[in-house]
């Protein structure tokens, strides 16, 4: 089946640090791919996707490519900030034709930014 | 995008009672799926429901456990039945948001069984 896998946490960086948080995933034909984003005592937003190979996702100075040869969706941002601090996630959407909802997330990932 | 809102948003419930979280979306949308986030824990699919039909369950989940209701194509209620401890988690509920395959999530509904 269908699997997301995210680098092992927590991640801590001082505040105007480059971040990565790595995604790769496992999954038959051509998924679609997101970053959501659930910041302390909230529910889970969009972060950013990418629906095929190739397409940057880009938000919020958050940016991910899609990269089918190396079944990898990797975070980035080149300066975050203490209002950065949450926990992100990786998921995929395989199951193509009406049923778009059906996400495999990967583990999340707590990114705490200090000042 | 949709605007997803759910009730109750917290909840401390006592182990053997059940409980009805509701989820309303400002739109109409052919299906809305409910999830499951435990303690520390990534977000698991409890089932699907689409309108008119009976929901769909993912492996691990039951209908006697997790009864569905989509009477509508902008609301849907999930009841967790017979809580025990173990069901304390964040319920959240997310729809389809029609274009270039987004996916939205309401803000959740933390439940804390004693």
């Amino acid at each position: 089946g269908d699997s997301v896998t995210q680098m092992e946490g927590p991640v801590t960086l001082s505040e105007e640090a480059f971040l990565t948080i790595n995604c790769t995933y496992t999954a038959t034909g051509y998924p679609s791919l997101f970053w959501y984003v659930q910041y302390p005592g909230e529910g889970l937003q969009l972060l950013l996707k990418a629906t095929k190979a190739d397409d940057k996702g880009s938000n919020k100075g958050f940016e991910a490519t899609y990269r089918k040869e190396t079944t990898s969706f990797h975070l980035e941002k080149g300066s975050v900030q203490v209002s950065d601090s949450a926990v992100y996630f990786c998921a995929l959407n395989n199951a193509g034709g009406t049923s778009y909802g059906k996400l495999t997330f990967g583990q999340g990932t707590i990114l705490t930014v200090h000042p | 995008s949709a605007v997803i809102s759910q009730k109750p948003s917290r909840d401390i419930c006592q182990r053997g009672t059940s409980l009805t979280i509701q989820c309303q979306v400002d739109s109409q949308v052919t299906m809305m799926f409910w999830y499951r986030q435990q303690p520390g824990q990534s977000l698991t699919l409890i089932a699907t429901a689409n309108q008119g039909s009976e929901a769909t369950y993912e492996s691990g989940f039951v209908i006697d456990k997790f009864p569905i209701s989509r009477p509508n194509l902008t609301f849907s209620t999930l009841t967790v039945s017979n809580m025990s401890p173990e069901d304390s988690s964040i319920y959240l509920c997310s729809v389809d948001g029609g274009s270039g395959n987004t996916i939205y999530f309401g803000e959740g509904s933390w439940l804390t069984v004693v």
